[in-house]
């Protein structure tokens, strides 16, 4: 099965601080994905990548940047961190396979700011 | 924009029900629907999906899809409590890419 790892799982960040959450894929997936999950939203796409080097909004983008340094790796960024963005962030990949995507996500990244 | 929504929020349904959810979008565009499950705590995982107007079937799991009437189901026979978990229905989005449009999910509980 598809393996997706996220680190770390829980983080608690001061207002104004940055914060990175990494996710590291070994599923060797062109696309990678952050969500966040909030009650009564569902998931929420942040930012996206189709391969190495390739970061696109999302549909949530402001306050969030990405960066995809290898196939494996995908990183969000919150340079300056708020109470708002206190939330579930989700990673996945997928491969469109030449018909639909499966998405394989990742255990989650409890974040909360202080 | 796509819209993606889900009925009901909540469920709860005894042990050995049928057990129904539903999702509706609003782009008659879409092309690809799908559902995951995300237990207490852990990560969504693909549950199954459909392409194309009618029915598919993957043991105890259905899915209905109609795509005139911008909706789509999934239907649990003899729901067991391990069912019991959070369900995101999804939707592709109709510009050509394939970036998932999920909904808000339906939270399901199976009474022993």
């Amino acid at each position: 099965e598809a393996a997706v790892t996220q680190s770390p799982r829980n983080k608690v960040a001061v207002t104004g601080g940055k914060v990175t959450l990494s996710c590291n894929q070994t599923n060797n997936h062109n696309n990678m994905y952050w969500y966040r999950q909030d009650t009564g939203h569902g998931l929420r796409l942040i930012h996206y990548s189709y391969g190495a080097g390739s970061t696109e909004k999302g549909d949530i983008p402001d306050g969030y940047k990405a960066s995809r340094p290898s196939q494996e790796n995908f990183s969000l960024i919150l340079e300056l961190a708020t109470p708002s963005q206190t939330s579930v962030y989700f990673c996945a990949s997928g491969d469109t396979g030449g018909s639909a995507e499966t998405l394989y996500f990742g255990s989650g990244t409890r974040l909360t700011v202080l | 924009q796509q819209k993606v929504q889900q009925s009901p929020e909540s469920l709860i349904v005894p042990e050995g029900a049928m057990t129904s959810l539903n999702c509706t979008f609003s782009d008659s565009a879409s092309q690809y629907f799908a559902w995951y499950r995300q237990h207490s705590g852990k990560a969504p995982k693909a549950l199954m999906s459909i392409f194309s107007n009618g029915e598919k079937e993957e043991g105890r799991f259905t899915i209905h899809l109609n795509k005139a009437s911008l909706h789509f189901s999934l239907h649990i026979r003899d729901s067991q409590p391990s069912d019991s978990a959070l369900y995101l229905c999804a939707v592709s989005l109709s510009s050509g890419s394939w970036q998932l449009i999920f909904g808000s999910g339906t939270q399901l509980t199976v009474m022993p």
